[in-house]
């Protein structure tokens, strides 16, 4: 069982609207969160980190953090086209390798017009 | 400022060929990572290094694949022999290293062996 599960696989929502992304941990070590985006053709980029319980809003961009129950989400408002891309939760871990994360397998969201 | 820099962009080799990657990291980032991405396993680390030090080696990937960090500057991936199933996207990521640390990744390296 990956340790990073995202879901859904996939979203697709209209220009304008709510995307909610999820991500859930299945060890209890994983301390900070990323968010990353990849548009196909390139590496992925970070999008926000979370690290304490609770919200935290970039732009249009809102992640949500609930340690207890390891779970994880982002909320897109007001999606544009240019948000189509493939969206990865990752974990770092207190008891692993400084640095190193561990990433969900992605949701891919589709804005359409 | 310049990113994380990734040759060739495109890499056609034949079954049991050797072939090498390269990856120039973000000036004075101190971690270097190198990924393998599918569709199917997603982002699959493969190794890892601080301040020129391998960290994690991969497990799995140990036997054919062997990355080199020759300098803060410069790091090689070598598939040596290269089968079909290593055909993916072969991502390079640098950061300043520690738990709170952004990872920046470079445009990848997309690997067909026939």
């Amino acid at each position: 069982q990956q340790k990073v599960q995202q879901s859904p696989e996939s979203l697709s929502v209209p220009e304008g609207g709510m995307a909610s992304l999820n991500c859930t941990s299945s060890d209890r070590n994983f301390q900070y969160f990323w968010w990353y985006r990849q548009h196909s053709g390139e590496g992925p980029k970070a999008l926000m980190s979370i690290f304490s319980d609770g919200d935290k809003k970039e732009g249009r961009f809102t992640a949500h953090l609930n340690k207890a129950s390891l779970h994880v989400s982002l909320h897109i408002r007001d999606s544009q086209p240019s948000d189509s891309a493939l969206y990865f939760c990752a974990a770092s871990e207190r008891t692993q390798v400084v640095g190193q994360l561990t990433f969900g397998s992605g949701t891919r969201l589709q804005v359409y017009a | 400022d310049a990113g994380v820099t990734q040759t060739p962009r495109h890499e056609v080799a034949e079954k049991g060929q050797t072939i090498i990657l390269k990856c120039e990291p973000v000036s004075g980032h101190n971690d270097l990572f190198w990924y393998r991405q599918t569709k199917i396993q997603g982002l699959e680390l493969l190794s890892y290094f601080r301040s020129k030090s391998l960290m994690e080696d991969g497990g799995a990937f140990k036997d054919r694949f062997k990355a080199e960090m020759l300098n803060s500057s410069f790091s090689t991936l070598k598939i040596q022999p290269t089968e079909p199933k290593d055909s993916a996207v072969y991502l390079c990521a640098s950061s300043l290293g520690g738990n709170y640390a952004e990872q920046f990744f470079g445009p990848g390296t997309r690997l067909t062996v026939l």
